[in-house]
């Protein structure tokens, strides 16, 4: 098993320029998250998935989109990138709702000029 | 609603020193609670997790937290660090529904070799 995948690991974007981040899990779990990660402020959550065609916001949502279409995948749009999206993004998934943690990505660490 | 919070931002600490990471939690019913650890340019990985029975746990590498109901508290020691140990360290509390996990800010622990 592969685990949770990212890509890509690293980008530099321009302010305004739109990517999406891609995130897979061969486990077949039924939820994923994104987070964010800035400097003293731990993880937040973006958005989240409960299954396949279903997404959810998290903590931090604007700025973002998230697409499930296949239950490995999970992705995370900018539309219009801004400097304070700077950051690095992880992506977590979990077989369901209950008593086992998460696991994590390896990130993915944007930078927005 | 749930909240964690960690008040140790940087520890630096010699090898051999002994640890004891802070944590407290904000009351919110059942208390599930979790460690998590990441190694320079690594994701998270959990370190060790309490969901019921004995209050004292043991996770990976050494590391062991006891959760202490009346001081809203779930601390993280180790009772001799070495510098592998060198990483950033979260605690988090499940929150809402979907598996969700809120994290603390994070405490980032040097070893002097």
């Amino acid at each position: 098993n592969a685990g949770v995948t990212q890509t890509p690991k690293f980008r530099v974007l321009k302010t305004g320029q739109s990517m999406t981040l891609l995130c897979a899990q061969d486990m077949n779990h039924e939820y994923m998250y994104w987070y964010r990660q800035d400097p003293g402020m731990g993880l937040r959550l973006i958005h989240y998935s409960v299954g396949e065609g279903t997404t959810a916001k998290g903590e931090v949502p604007d700025g973002y989109n998230v697409s499930r279409l296949k239950k490995q995948n999970f992705l995370l749009g900018l539309e219009s990138a801004a400097p304070s999206q700077t950051s690095v993004y992880f992506c977590a998934s979990i077989m369901t709702s209950g008593s086992e943690t998460q696991y994590f990505g390896p990130g993915t660490r944007l930078l927005v000029l | 609603a749930q909240s964690v919070s960690q008040h140790n931002h940087h520890v630096i600490l010699s090898e051999a020193a002994s640890l004891e990471l802070g944590c407290n939690y904000s009351y919110g019913g059942t208390v599930n609670l979790f460690w998590y650890v990441q190694y320079p340019g690594q994701h998270l990985q959990l370190l060790l997790k309490y969901f019921s029975g004995d209050p004292l746990v043991k996770g990976i590498k050494g590391f062991e937290a006891e959760f202490i109901k009346s001081k809203f508290s779930f601390n993280l020691r180790k009772p001799s660090v070495q510098w592998s140990d060198t990483a950033e360290y979260f605690c988090a509390v499940p929150y809402s529904s979907a598996s969700k996990i809120i994290f603390g800010s994070g405490t980032r622990l040097s070893i002097r070799p």
